[in-house]
C-alpha cells in the first residue's frame, strides 16, 4: 500500500527564514504528488502539483517542491516565509489512474513576526 | 459561485446517535470523497463514489454509511457503530478525466459526540 512520510509535524520559523518541509513516499510506480495548505478556519487548498514534466513545480504563494524520483522524495520550499504562512501543510500522492489520495500526516508552520 | 459546501459547521450528539454529514457540490465533478482529520493523523480515506449510484469504501470505512443518490450530494451518516466518532469531516470532490487528479475540499464538520 502507498504511504506517505512527512518528517517534520511542527516546524517554527521567524518571518524572512527559509522552508524546506520533507516528504517521502512509497509507491514504486507513476505518481501525481499534492502539496494541500490548510490556513486556520479556512478550506484546505491546493498550493501546488506535479504531474509529469518538469520536476520543479511552482505553486501559489511564492512555493515550489521539487520531484526526485530515485528518493521518492516531493520536498516544499520557500525561500522566505510570511506571518501569513502560517497553516498545516499536507503533502499528498496519487498512482495515476486511480483517483485517490493518500495523505501525510501534516506539518504544522508558525511564522512568527 | 462554485463550490462544495458541507453542513453543519459544528455538530454535536450523544453516543449512540447516528448522524449524517451533508456534503453538495455544483461544479458538476463526477467524483466525490470523504475524509476524516485527526490531529497528527492527516487525512484518511472514508468512503468514495465515482459515479452516481455507485461507491467504494475507503482505508477507514467501519462505522460509516454513505449513499449517492443525485451526481451533487454524497452525505455520510456515522452510526454508532463507529468508536472514535469525533473528529473533523471533509468532503472532497474531482472532475474526471486523468489529467484533473486535484480534488476540491468543502469547509468540514467538525462533529464531538457527547
Amino acid at each position: 500500500a502507498q504511504s506517505v512520510s512527512q518528517h517534520n509535524h511542527h516546524v517554527i520559523l521567524s518571518e524572512a527564514a527559509s522552508l524546506e518541509l520533507g516528504c517521502n513516499y512509497s509507491y514504486g510506480g507513476t505518481v501525481n504528488l499534492f502539496w494541500y495548505v490548510q490556513y486556520p478556519g479556512q478550506h484546505l487548498q491546493l498550493l501546488l502539483k506535479y504531474f509529469s514534466g518538469d520536476p520543479l513545480v511552482k505553486g501559489i504563494k511564492g512555493f515550489e517542491a521539487e520531484f526526485i524520483k530515485s528518493k521518492f522524495s516531493f520536498n516544499l520550499r520557500k525561500p522566505s516565509v510570511q506571518w501569513s504562512d502560517t497553516a498545516e501543510y499536507f503533502c499528498a500522492v496519487m498512482n495515476t489512474g486511480f483517483q485517490k489520495l493518500v495523505f501525510g500526516t501534516g506539518t504544522r508552520l508558525l511564522v512568527s513576526p | 459561485d462554485g463550490g462544495i459546501t458541507q453542513s453543519p459547521k459544528y455538530l454535536f450528539r450523544k453516543e449512540g446517535q447516528n448522524v449524517t454529514l451533508s456534503c453538495e457540490q455544483n461544479l458538476n465533478h463526477d467524483a466525490m470523497y470523504w475524509y476524516r482529520q485527526d490531529p497528527g493523523q492527516g487525512l484518511r480515506l472514508i468512503y468514495y463514489s465515482q459515479i452516481v449510484n455507485d461507491f467504494q469504501k475507503g482505508d477507514i470505512a467501519e462505522g460509516y454509511s454513505v449513499s449517492r443518490e443525485k451526481k451533487e450530494s454524497f452525505p455520510l451518516t456515522v452510526t454508532s457503530a463507529q468508536k472514535n466518532p469525533t473528529a473533523f469531516y471533509l468532503c472532497a470532490s474531482s472532475p474526471p478525466g486523468l489529467e484533473y487528479n486535484e480534488q476540491f475540499f468543502g469547509p468540514g464538520t467538525r462533529l464531538t459526540v457527547l
